[in-house]
């Protein structure tokens, strides 16, 4: 089955770093982007940046350059979406997700894992 | 960065109503255009690319249509589990942005 499967539910205090992953199975990890999404409680959907597992380039969106590190290590199919030192502000659902290109250009999210919880609170 | 606006911010229906949902973009975005849709405690779940291509085993009273800076999304007769919140994404941009979401609410 084709699944992207994400990591549990964190709960930390302000200032401390954290690491999320995502597992991509059933498909070529190296040969697609990976996505990180972010939606703050009650909120929209705020795309965060991409990585290509097979040379680890990545972009960020203007908006969480410099607040989070995105990597992947392709010997397990898995991508990391991290942080030095949390804030309050980063409390939200974070969705990793596949972009897929169809033939005419555009880049479509055609697979999501289910999400990771972060609760940062002092 | 390209802005995307979405219209209504919420929506009330009944069950077998035709609703629309607009999407604006801040410039031109061709045909680079994503519908997906969001129910509550889950995932988003792609429904309509490239503007108007349904994605496969979605449900084909979803249909989506425009080009250039001015789309819109139609569900030709609403079912129950088609209450949810809904939206759109340029690809245009490498930086992927997102409407910010139209919820559709039972009347």
């Amino acid at each position: 089955e084709v699944q992207l499967v994400q990591s549990g539910a964190e709960v930390k205090k302000p200032g401390e770093s954290l690491k999320i992953s995502c597992k991509g199975s059933g498909y070529s990890f190296t040969s697609y982007w990976i996505g990180w999404v972010r939606q703050m409680p009650g909120k929209g959907l705020e795309w965060m940046g991409i990585i290509y597992p097979g040379d680890s380039d990545t972009r960020y969106s203007p908006s969480f350059q410099g607040q989070v590190t995105i990597s992947a290590d392709k010997s397990i199919s898995t991508a990391y979406l991290q942080w030095s030192s949390l804030k309050a502000s980063d409390t939200a659902m974070y969705y990793c997700a596949r972009p897929r290109g169809d033939l005419t250009g555009n880049w479509y999210f055609d697979l999501w894992g289910r999400g990771t919880l972060v609760t940062v609170s002092s | 960065d390209i802005q995307m606006t979405q219209s209504p911010s919420s929506l009330s229906a009944s069950v077998g109503d035709r609703v629309t949902i607009t999407c604006r973009a801040s410039q031109s975005i061709s045909s680079y255009l994503n519908w997906y849709q969001q129910k509550p405690g889950k995932a988003p779940k792609l429904l309509i690319y490239a503007a108007s291509s349904l994605q496969s085993g979605v449900p084909s009273r979803f249909s989506g249509s425009g080009s250039g800076t001015d789309f819109t999304l139609t569900i030709s007769s609403l079912q129950p589990e088609d209450f949810a919140t809904y939206y759109c994404q340029q690809s245009y941009s490498t930086l992927y942005s997102f409407g910010q979401g139209t919820k559709l609410e039972i009347k």
